[in-house]
């Protein structure tokens, strides 16, 4: 079992809609990132979470830390949304990032 | 600023063949990485260096080695090329290896062992 687990592996979505994908993970962590990966194969940092929430623009991220989860919220999605958003999380006895498979998504226009 | 820039974008490459991979940034981080993407897998770290100096094995070291040339620059050498290392590289350097510290990203090498 990996300690990252994205859900879903693949999201469809129509334009305006708001969309949630969630990452569990299965160790203690002191930080939990959302990043980015374009289509043409660019990764971005979007956002570093330890607790609570976080917002910028039209993207919300949000961790519970007893759960040991988080979600990434697009809302108004829009098709330049379409990429592959991926969770990653440092545990608390390592220091190197430990990333889950990703989650495809596609916007309609 | 360029951010992190690796050459070359592409290979292609036969077993046994070996190359380096080149990885620059000249954002002044103190720390940099070498990851590997594979379909239906996450990133997984090969090597890293938390300054300049120093380098240790990450998830995946087999089959690799690296070179911390200076701050600015870290490459990854493949000795004898095998299929199994045909996937897509990444760079990234981030300012400490403190998960509070974002991680900036190259924009890969597309690297196909036949």
């Amino acid at each position: 079992k990996n300690e990252v687990e994205q859900s879903p592996q693949n999201l469809t979505a129509q334009e305006g809609e708001f969309i949630t994908i969630n990452c569990s993970y299965s160790v203690g962590i002191s930080a939990l990132h959302w990043l980015q990966q374009h289509p043409g194969g660019g990764i971005v940092s979007l956002f570093m979470l330890s607790s609570g929430k976080k917002k910028h623009g039209r993207l919300i991220a949000t961790i519970n830390i007893q759960e040991k989860h988080s979600s990434l919220h697009i809302t108004a999605s829009h098709p330049r949304d379409s990429a592959v958003y991926i969770c990653a999380v440092l545990e608390t006895s390592g220091s190197r990032l430990t990333f889950g498979e990703g989650t495809q998504l596609t916007v309609n226009p | 600023n360029a951010g992190v820039t690796q050459t070359p974008k592409f290979q292609v490459l036969k077993t046994g063949q070996s190359m380096t991979l080149q990885c620059a940034q000249d954002m002044n981080h103190n720390s940099m990485y070498w990851y590997r993407q594979d379909p239906g897998m996450g990133l997984r770290l090969i090597y890293y260096s938390a300054s300049e100096g120093t380098t240790d094995k990450g998830e995946v070291p087999n089959g690799y080695n690296v070179s911390r040339l200076n701050k600015r620059e870290f490459s990854l050498r493949l000795e004898s090329a095998a299929p199994s290392q045909t996937s897509v590289y990444f760079c990234a350097s981030s300012v400490g290896t403190n998960s509070y510290n974002e991680q900036f990203f190259g924009p890969g090498t597309r690297l196909t062992v036949l």
